[in-house]
C-alpha cells in the first residue's frame, strides 16, 4: 500500500509477555517515529530513526522498550515483560525529510496494546 | 520541559461558524516548524497544515488557517464555516532541531472539538 501500515492493529498481552509492534513506513521516507498515545492524550514521543541510524530515544520510558530500524525502512518496537501501564495506543510515522523542519509526519492506523 | 500547550481540553462551536483552536510553544531555535493535525474518532491523524519559522505571511489550507504570532509564540488554528465533520481531536505539533541531530516533533495534550447542528 501507499501509506503507514503497522502491525498487529490490536494486541492483548498479559502481564510479563514481550510484545512486537511492526511499523512499514513509505517507501523512501527518510525519518520513522514512534509515539504512545495514552486515551484521549497527545502522542508522546518514543523515538525516532533517520535511516537506520535511531537519533534519539528519550522518550522511551523504560529499558524494557527497544526499537530498531536495520535496513532503514521497516521497523519494530519490543517491550518486554509488559505491565498494565504500556497500554496505550502506538503510533508510527514518517516523513519524506530528514534535513528539514518541514515536511508533515504520515501516520499509520496505530497498534493497541491491552497489557492484561 | 513542555514545549507546546493547548489550554482548551475541549471547545464547542455551531455548524457554520469560525472557531480558534490555541496553541503556545516554546523553542529557543529560530528555525521551526509547526503544524496542526485533526484525528478523529477512527483514530487515524491527518496533517492540516503547516507554518515554518521563517514564513511571513500565515499559512492557509482551504477552510483552516494559522494565525501564527512568532514573538508572542503562538499557532492558533482558525477553522471557519465548521462542518459536523470538523468533530474531533486536534493536535498542535512542533518540529525542531534537537542537539542529537535529526527533527523530533512534539505534540501538544489536543482540543477536542464538538461542532453542533
Amino acid at each position: 500500500g501507499a501509506g503507514v501500515s503497522q502491525s498487529p492493529r490490536y494486541k492483548v498481552a498479559k502481564r510479563g509477555q514481550d510484545v512486537a509492534l511492526r511499523c512499514d513506513p513509505i517507501s523512501g521516507h527518510v525519518s520513522l517515529f514512534w509515539y504512545q498515545q495514552a486515551l484521549g492524550q497527545g502522542p508522546e514521543f518514543l523515538t525516532y530513526f533517520q535511516n537506520e541510524a535511531q537519533l534519539d530515544k528519550s522518550g522511551l520510558p523504560s529499558d524494557r522498550f527497544f526499537a530498531e530500524r536495520p535496513e532503514g525502512s521497516v521497523s519494530t518496537l519490543k517491550i518486554q515483560r509488559t505491565q498494565q501501564e504500556d497500554s496505550a495506543v502506538y503510533l508510527c510515522a514518517s516523513s519524506l525529510s530528514g534535513s528539514s523542519v518541514a515536511g508533515e509526519l504520515f501516520f499509520g492506523e496505530g497498534s493497541r496494546l491491552t497489557v492484561l | 520541559a513542555q514545549k507546546i500547550t493547548q489550554t482548551q481540553p475541549g471547545m464547542f462551536v455551531q455548524e457554520k461558524e469560525a472557531v480558534t483552536l490555541d496553541c503556545t510553544y516554546d523553542t529557543s531555535d529560530p528555525s521551526y516548524g509547526l503544524f496542526w493535525y485533526k484525528q478523529p474518532s477512527s483514530g487515524e491523524m491527518i496533517f492540516l497544515i503547516y507554518q515554518g519559522s521563517y514564513d511571513q505571511q500565515n499559512a492557509t489550507e482551504g477552510r483552516y488557517s494559522l494565525n501564527f504570532q512568532k514573538a508572542r509564540k503562538s499557532a492558533n488554528l482558525v477553522i471557519s464555516a465548521s462542518q459536523l465533520g470538523d468533530s474531533a481531536m486536534y493536535f498542535c505539533a512542533m518540529r525542531e532541531v534537537p542537539n542529537t541531530g535529526g527533527f523530533k516533533t512534539i505534540f501538544g495534550a489536543g482540543t477536542r472539538l464538538f461542532v453542533k447542528a
